[in-house]
């Protein structure tokens, strides 16, 4: 079955400092992969997606790239406020007989940014 | 509302009662999907609905969970006989439509706790 593994937290990072939080997946097919993010108090909330294999989704200064050969999807921003402080998800949507509604979730990683 | 609506915020009951979550999904969106936290884990996914019916309802535990949707807007999830592992916290999301990427917005969810 399908599977994402992301790196377990909690992170902590100083204002300005470079974000990695890495995932990877399991899909027997041709996934869409998302990355989803959880501010306090609120709903989780699409971040940014890409597609299919080199795409590279980005938002809010967040990128990822869609690596089939290493089967990742790592997000990265090169500078973090602390607004970015959220819990961040990994996910994929795999093409099934054209539809693709359900969202396999990593467990999570909790960010906090100090100033 | 502008976004999804999930009611009650928070559920303590006793072991062996039924409990009903409310879910209001925005406006005009035709898909509906139902996923549960539980500590320390991903998201699960129980069940998700095209309209009022229901393709996939794969991920619901056992014959105590079900759901239904009327009037393709707003959706139950019932518990019944609820045990201290029905303990989660229950998240709601819709979409514009099913597949296509259509991206997830969720609620910010129903903590079920089972005492």
């Amino acid at each position: 079955g399908n599977s994402v593994t992301q790196m377990e937290g909690p992170v902590t990072l100083s204002e300005e400092a470079f974000l990695t939080i890495n995932c990877t997946y399991t899909a027997t097919g041709y996934p869409s992969l998302f990355w989803y993010v959880q501010y306090p108090g609120e709903g989780l909330q699409l971040l940014l997606k890409a597609t299919k294999a080199d795409d590279k989704g980005s938002n809010k200064g967040f990128e990822a790239t869609y690596r089939k050969e290493t089967t990742s999807f790592h997000l990265e921003k090169g500078s973090v406020q602390v607004s970015d402080s959220a819990v961040y998800f990994c996910a994929l949507s795999e093409h099934s007989g054209g539809s693709n509604y359900k969202l396999t979730f990593g467990k999570g990683t909790l960010l906090t940014v100090n100033p | 509302g502008a976004g999804v609506s999930q009611s009650p915020s928070n559920k303590v009951t006793e072991k062996g009662k039924d409990v009903e979550l409310r879910c209001d999904p925005i406006s005009g969106h035709t898909a509906l999907y139902w996923y549960r936290q539980s500590l320390g884990q991903g998201l699960e996914f129980l069940i998700y609905f095209q309209g009022n019916s229901a393709p996939d309802k794969s991920g619901l535990p056992s014959d105590r969970f079900s759901a239904e949707r009327t009037g393709g807007s707003v959706s139950t999830l019932t518990i019944q006989r609820t045990q201290q592992e029905d303990s989660a916290v229950y998240l709601c999301a819709s979409s514009l439509e099913a597949g296509g990427d259509s991206p997830l917005h969720f609620g910010n969810g129903t903590r079920l706790t089972v005492t």
